[in-house]
């Protein structure tokens, strides 16, 4: 199975601040990685697919890169709405795995 | 707007059994493949996913020959069969649509093995 691991665990940040979250897949996965944010007691939100597209109606302020093992989320002006956890999904090969999260709080 | 309303999860005794239901409104369900991720205190798990006619399915090792995939797609349901449940299935349990990556997620029903 790849394993997805990302970092940090955890980050503190403020509203307004830019913030970059990272990802890493144990093997190659192309561009094959999805982006959530998880809010509690929800389920997550796609935000990003295919490494650096962003969903319809997600906000700009949200972008994604990387390939092969190296990926990043960046939010570039942290909203209230954002302190949440965020998640890495790679679909490049069965089984699909997810990242341990990152939570983003104040 | 897309709905997925899941349904069906509750305490069940381990080697128990399980059906969870998953609604769909909103999008052309029988379009899209769709999928079961599980919660659990290790975190996020996918669990099985389903082609739009319901002809093709995959799951992961953890759940193989004790749970079971499955849609109605006149009825615009999806459907989870979990046999012979054990604590480590502990969790809750979302429906998304997509194979691969997960456009929208329900909010999820709760399962609890324990005895």
């Amino acid at each position: 199975d790849i394993q997805m691991t990302q970092s940090p665990s955890t980050l503190s940040a403020s509203v307004g601040d830019r913030v970059t979250l990272t990802c890493r897949a144990s093997q190659n996965v192309r561009t094959w990685l999805a982006w959530y944010r998880q809010k509690p007691g929800r389920g997550p939100h796609l935000l990003i697919y295919e490494a650096s597209t962003l969903e319809s109606g997600v906000s700009p302020r949200f972008s994604g890169s990387g390939s092969e093992t190296e990926f990043t989320l960046t939010i570039s002006s942290l909203q209230p709405d954002d302190f949440a956890t965020y998640y890495c999904q790679q679909y490049n090969s069965y089984p699909w795995t997810f990242g341990q999260g990152t939570k983003v709080e104040i | 707007e897309v709905r997925l309303v899941e349904s069906g999860g509750g305490l069940v005794q381990p080697g128990g059994s399980l059906r969870l239901s998953c609604a769909a409104s909103g999008f052309i369900f029988s379009e899209y493949e769709m999928s079961w991720v599980r919660q659990t205190g290790t975190g996020l798990e996918w669990v099985a996913n389903i082609t739009s006619g319901g002809i093709n399915t995959h799951s992961a090792a953890s759940v193989r020959g004790r749970f079971t995939i499955s849609r109605d797609n006149a009825k615009n349901f999806l459907y989870l069969q979990m046999n012979s449940l054990r604590p480590e299935d502990t969790g809750t349990y979302f429906c998304a649509s997509g194979g691969s990556y997960f456009q929208n997620w329900g909010q999820g029903t709760q399962v609890t093995v324990s005895s």
